[in-house]
């Protein structure tokens, strides 16, 4: 399967600093890919989709400003949590879709990255 | 948007049992997957089954995309297979499509 990899895997900051977050895909190029947050014992709430060459888009209730999307290559998109608070303590994850063959658009995710603001 | 749910929400089984995890959806979708969540956070890819049945040891699914769910089996269960399972499903359009994930099934096996 596709490879998907996160850096950091855990982040401890404190409150008003920013924390930026990278995903690669490994073994595939990715124009697509997408960021989840988890808060804990609770389900995948998508955030926003990473466009490589081309502005994010956000779903609805999520703050562009705050968390700044980049994606600068078809193997790098970037999250940058910026002036974070401890209500944006969450487990963040990334994941990019493969394509072609009979599971076009399986998504792969990356292993996490587990924020805490103090 | 599309509404995810799982069933049941909680399941504690003996080694060796079988289980059944069921993933409703509320509208129509060509994208379906099912996945393990790891005690570390990592998301496991079991299945990509918008239609049909598929198998992979001891581990089955099937998607009645006509009646809007997945079933996902699992035969002589271990503890390795403890954690959280998630459907999610999704429309491919363009390059991706958006998954939404369902409820999950926190699941434990004991010996």
């Amino acid at each position: 399967g596709a490879v998907v990899s996160q850096h950091p895997s855990r982040v401890i900051c404190k409150s008003g600093t920013s924390v930026k977050i990278e995903c690669r895909s490994l073994d595939f190029q990715a124009t697509t890919m997408f960021w989840y947050r988890q808060f804990p014992k609770q389900s995948l709430m998508l955030m926003a989709t990473s466009n490589e060459g081309s502005k994010a888009t956000y779903e609805q209730g999520v703050e562009k400003d705050k968390f700044l999307i980049n994606h600068a290559s078809l193997t790098l998109s970037t999250l940058t949590v910026t002036s974070a608070h401890p209500e944006d303590s969450s487990f963040y994850i990334c994941s990019a879709p493969t394509r072609g063959g009979q599971a076009a658009y399986e998504q792969y995710f990356g292993p996490g990255t587990r924020l805490t603001v103090t | 948007g599309i509404q995810v749910e799982q069933s049941p929400p909680d399941l504690i089984l003996q080694e060796g049992a079988n289980s059944t995890l069921r993933c409703n959806f509320s509208d129509s979708v060509n994208n379906l997957q099912w996945f393990h969540q790891n005690p570390w956070g990592q998301l496991i890819n079991l299945f990509y089954i918008p239609s049909g049945t598929k198998q992979n040891g001891r581990l089955s699914a099937t998607t009645v995309a006509t009646e809007r769910y997945s079933l996902l089996y699992i035969s002589s269960s271990q503890t390795t297979d403890s954690g959280v399972y998630f459907c999610a499903v999704g429309i491919n359009t363009g390059t991706a499509s958006k998954l939404t994930f369902g409820t999950g099934t926190r699941l434990q096996v004991t010996l």
